[in-house]
């Protein structure tokens, strides 16, 4: 079965210091990722998506992540946090011929203190 | 506009209570889920409509009952609700790119539920 491993639970930042958050997807087909933030009391919304091309994605508000094929990873990555970053940040694994079925991965908390 | 909608955004309810949650997108996609999200914020997919036809059905209680009048609208239906039902449920849509491949989903606000 798949499954997403996202390796921080809780990470506690101050303002302008870089970001990465790890994500690990266990499935050996073709899949589509994804990064979503969810600020406090918010629903989700996308940052960023890979699902062909490029392995370096750019999303919105500065982020930015890498897939890595070889070491089935997605990171999460952003050169300097705003206390704005404050959010819960989930990543998400869809196979292709799944039907849409979007693995979460248990969420990283990021407070960024200003 | 709202691209997907949820009514209520809250909703708190004694036990044994039937209760609905309502979704709507605009987006005119073909496909929509219902997720749940548990007090330690982990997500997991309950149910997947594509075009009115049930296509995901995780392991969920058959209390559980979604029901889709048309492609823009996905209903959850509650019966019989247990503390264990508290929790925030999201209702996201998609676009179908190919058969068994959907695009990026986009999820409504939530419905937080409260059972007492």
């Amino acid at each position: 079965a798949q499954s997403v491993s996202q390796h921080n639970h809780h990470v506690i930042l101050s303002e302008a210091a870089s970001l990465e958050l790890g994500c690990n997807y266990s499935y050996g087909g073709t899949v589509n990722l994804f990064w979503y933030v969810q600020y406090p009391g918010q629903h989700l919304q996308l940052l960023l998506k890979y699902f062909s091309g490029d392995p370096l994605v750019k999303g919105i508000k500065g982020f930015e992540a890498e897939f890595i094929k070889s070491k089935f990873s997605f990171n999460l990555r952003k050169p300097s946090v705003q206390w704005s970053d404050t959010a819960e940040y989930f990543c998400a694994v869809n196979a292709d011929g799944s039907q849409g079925n979007l693995i979460f991965g248990k969420g990283t908390k990021l407070s960024v203190k200003p | 506009d709202t691209a997907v909608s949820q009514t209520p955004k809250y909703l708190v309810t004694q036990m044994g209570n039937d209760k609905s949650i309502k979704c709507e997108q605009n987006l005119g996609h073909d496909t929509m889920y219902w997720y749940k999200q548990d007090s330690k914020k982990f997500l997991k997919i309950m149910f997947s409509y594509n075009n009115k036809e049930l296509i995901i059905n995780e392991t969920v209680p058959n209390r559980f009952s979604p029901k889709s009048p048309d492609k823009a609208h996905l209903n959850l239906h509650i019966n019989s609700l247990e503390l264990g039902d508290s929790a925030v449920y999201f209702c996201a849509s998609s676009r179908q790119l190919l058969a068994g491949v959907t695009d990026t989903q986009y999820f409504g606000p939530g419905t937080r539920l409260t059972v007492l």
